[in-house]
């Protein structure tokens, strides 16, 4: 069965540094992994997505992710983090069932960044 | 806004009793899916839609139910709730069945079982 794991419960990154957002995946088969984010009383919204292709995936709000198939990761990162970026982050992964796919997130990552 | 709507916001209820919550997905979406989200499961996929038929099941209850009408919207039915049936609910669209499209998510009904 297809899984996700997000190793880190919370990410602390002071605003202006680097953040990275950690998830490894266990697929069988080619994998679609998804990356969204949940802020506070909201719904999720998607940020980007790894289908094929170029390993390093562009998405919203500056955000992009690194696939590494050696190492069955699929980090999200930014380069320069903002305040406003503080939210719960989930990995998922999209697993084909007859007839339909189910999605299996992670348990999420929740970011803080400090001004 | 993601152009997922869910009705009702809120819904505070007693248990042992049943609620309707509604979903009308993206203009022109003909999946939609039921998410739960709860502090001790984490976010469950419980149910998958396209165009008015069941496609895909998850963790979900013989007591919970649900069903797309023609017009695309659609309902999930919970019955002989239980306290621990609290939680938010989310409904989310995508154009397609296809496992690579990405899903577009309502902001959710919290459910609350007294």
């Amino acid at each position: 069965a297809q899984s996700v794991a997000q190793p880190e419960d919370q990410v602390n990154v002071a605003e202006g540094n680097p953040l990275t957002v950690k998830c490894t995946y266990s697929v069988s088969g080619n994998p679609y992994l998804f990356w969204y984010v949940q802020y506070p009383n909201r719904g999720l919204q998607f940020l980007l997505k790894y289908i094929t292709g170029d390993n390093l995936v562009k998405g919203s709000y500056g955000f992009e992710a690194e696939f590494n198939k050696s190492q069955t990761s699929f980090h999200l990162k930014k380069p320069s983090a903002l305040v406003s970026d503080s939210a719960l982050y989930f990995c998922a992964v999209r697993d084909e069932v007859t007839g339909g796919f189910k999605t299996i997130f992670g348990a999420g990552t929740r970011l803080f960044v400090k001004a | 806004d993601s152009g997922v709507t869910q009705t009702p916001k809120h819904l505070i209820t007693a248990t042992g009793q049943r609620v309707t919550l509604r979903c009308s997905p993206r203009s022109g979406d003909l999946s939609v899916y039921w998410y739960q989200q709860s502090l001790d499961q984490g976010l469950q996929f419980l149910i998958q839609y396209y165009n008015g038929e069941e496609r895909a099941k998850g963790n979900i209850l013989e007591r919970f139910s649900a069903q797309q009408f023609p017009d695309l919207h659609s309902e999930l039915n919970l019955s002989s709730l239980e306290l621990g049936d609290s939680a938010l609910y989310f409904c989310a669209s995508s154009v397609t069945l296809a496992g690579m499209v990405e899903q577009f998510f309502g902001p959710g009904t919290r459910l609350t079982v007294l």
